[in-house]
């Protein structure tokens, strides 16, 4: 096993496009964690599966950011009518349940 | 709410010289998570800290947890180049939802 695997790396889009970032976990990791890091911060947590069920969303997932896990394995982030605001690197994480969770290496969006 | 702060928050040190990041954070948090973060790259896990009291070491690098205080320190002693980076502690809310600290940018100069 690779570890947590995250495509594309890098992501260039004008703004008003709509994106998608694809998220594979560590396998028979059955939760799953979005995280948004912007330049100079700490990453913020976004929302978390576990297994296919979406249990939890940060106020900062606007109704523009749609998440989804469909059969409790790879998670896709989608982000409509992408802003400037949303640039940022955008984070996965896995674990099993109770143990440690282990980062992806990132999706960095650029809205231009 | 949890809340986590760091200080400091940019540090400059020479080589062969010890310091400590500290780590506050503002609610009960069931563990304490200490990452490495190197420019333009992803978070590299250093510590899990469970319980009061705990401390743990890996080469210069020594993480401390006192959770009647709320804090949390990392040491390094006698600091080489390679220990550049960013430095972030993070609490967990529960269920591994990690809340991070604004992360603590450490430049070694030789």
């Amino acid at each position: 096993d690779t570890g947590v695997s995250q495509n594309p790396r890098h992501k260039i889009t004008k703004r008003g496009q709509n994106v998608t970032f694809r998220c594979d976990p560590i396998s028979e990791h059955n939760r799953l964690y979005w995280y948004r890091q912007t330049l100079g911060q700490g990453p913020e947590f976004l929302t978390y599966f576990q297994n296919e069920a979406q249990l939890e969303k940060s106020r900062l997932l606007s109704d523009r950011f749609s998440a989804e896990r469909p059969k409790g394995s790879f998670s896709t982030l989608e982000i409509q009518r992408t802003e400037q605001g949303d640039s940022a690197m955008y984070l996965c994480a896995s674990s099993y349940s109770g143990a440690e969770a282990f980062f992806g290496q990132g999706t960095r969006l650029t809205v231009v | 709410e949890l809340k986590v702060e760091q200080n400091p928050l940019f540090l400059s040190m020479q080589e062969g010289k010890n310091y400590t990041i500290y780590c506050n954070y503002s609610t009960t948090s069931d563990r304490l998570y200490w990452y490495r973060q190197d420019p333009g790259k992803s978070l590299e896990s250093l510590f899990v800290l469970l319980s009061n009291g705990a401390v743990k070491q890996e080469g210069r690098l020594m993480a401390s947890l006192d959770t009647k205080a709320r804090l949390s320190t990392l040491h390094i002693t006698a600091a080489v180049h390679d220990l550049s980076a960013t430095y972030f502690c993070a609490g967990d809310q529960g269920a591994q939802k990690l809340v991070f600290g604004q992360g603590t940018r450490l430049t070694i100069n030789p």
